[in-house]
């Protein structure tokens, strides 16, 4: 199996910056997405990372690092509807199925 | 609109019967999957289907049985052997390996 680890739960003040790790130790590591949850919600897909380095998409940026089994989730400018669950996940070569972490409880307070 | 559809969105069921739960996609997505979610806790595989009339058990199938008889559909069954049932079920669907998961709106199943 995979061993998929982040932070239980954070923490972080309107308009600041949070950042949510994910480290992984698998064999036939082919990517990582990060998904959203809401409260009693399904997920909803962020990013994917493939390659080495961060990929940027308005407020959100994700970061892999393959050598190191590693990914970050950058949130900027939090707002109070960021308050939300997020979830990396990992990707196997020739395989269908994602492995999700437990989730990060991200919580924005004004 | 193209979407992955689960019904109902909350489940009661008494203790010892056997419960099903829909998942509808008109995606024309070849795969999909079944999660279940506790709190606290992420998502954990019950079962996923690559293409028509085949299926894999995941890390969690025991107690669980699904069908795949048409592209679009891939009910899961909770039995009455599956000790701990109450949960939050989340259904997906894939265009194929590595794709992003589309999710349906998740049900809510509690045993009583």
């Amino acid at each position: 199996g995979q061993n998929i680890d982040q932070p239980t739960e954070m923490t972080a003040t309107e308009g600041a910056i949070v950042q949510i790790n994910c480290t992984y130790q698998t064999s036939g590591f082919n990517g990582l997405f990060w998904y959203q949850q809401h409260a009693g919600e399904a997920p909803t897909f962020l990013s994917y990372n493939v390659l080495d380095g961060l990929e940027e998409k308005g407020r959100f940026s994700s970061f892999l690092s393959r050598s190191k089994g590693y990914s970050y989730l950058l949130l900027k400018e939090l707002q109070m509807k960021d308050s939300a669950s997020y979830l990396c996940a990992v990707s196997l070569r020739n395989d269908y199925k994602l492995s999700f972490g437990a989730g990060t409880t991200v919580t924005v307070r004004a | 609109d193209g979407g992955i559809t689960q019904s109902p969105k909350y489940l009661f069921r008494k203790e010892g019967q056997n419960v099903t739960l829909s998942c509808e996609q008109n995606l024309n997505h070849d795969a999909m999957y079944w999660y279940r979610q506790d709190p606290g806790q992420g998502l954990r595989l019950i079962y996923y289907s690559q293409i028509v009339n085949d299926f894999q058990k995941g890390d969690i199938a025991e107690g669980y049985s699904v069908s795949r008889e048409k592209k679009e559909s891939f009910p899961l069954t909770v039995t009455s052997a599956q000790k701990n049932p109450t949960a939050f079920y989340l259904c997906a669907s894939s265009i194929d390996r590595a794709a992003s998961y589309t999710f349906g709106s998740g049900t809510r199943l509690t045993v009583v």
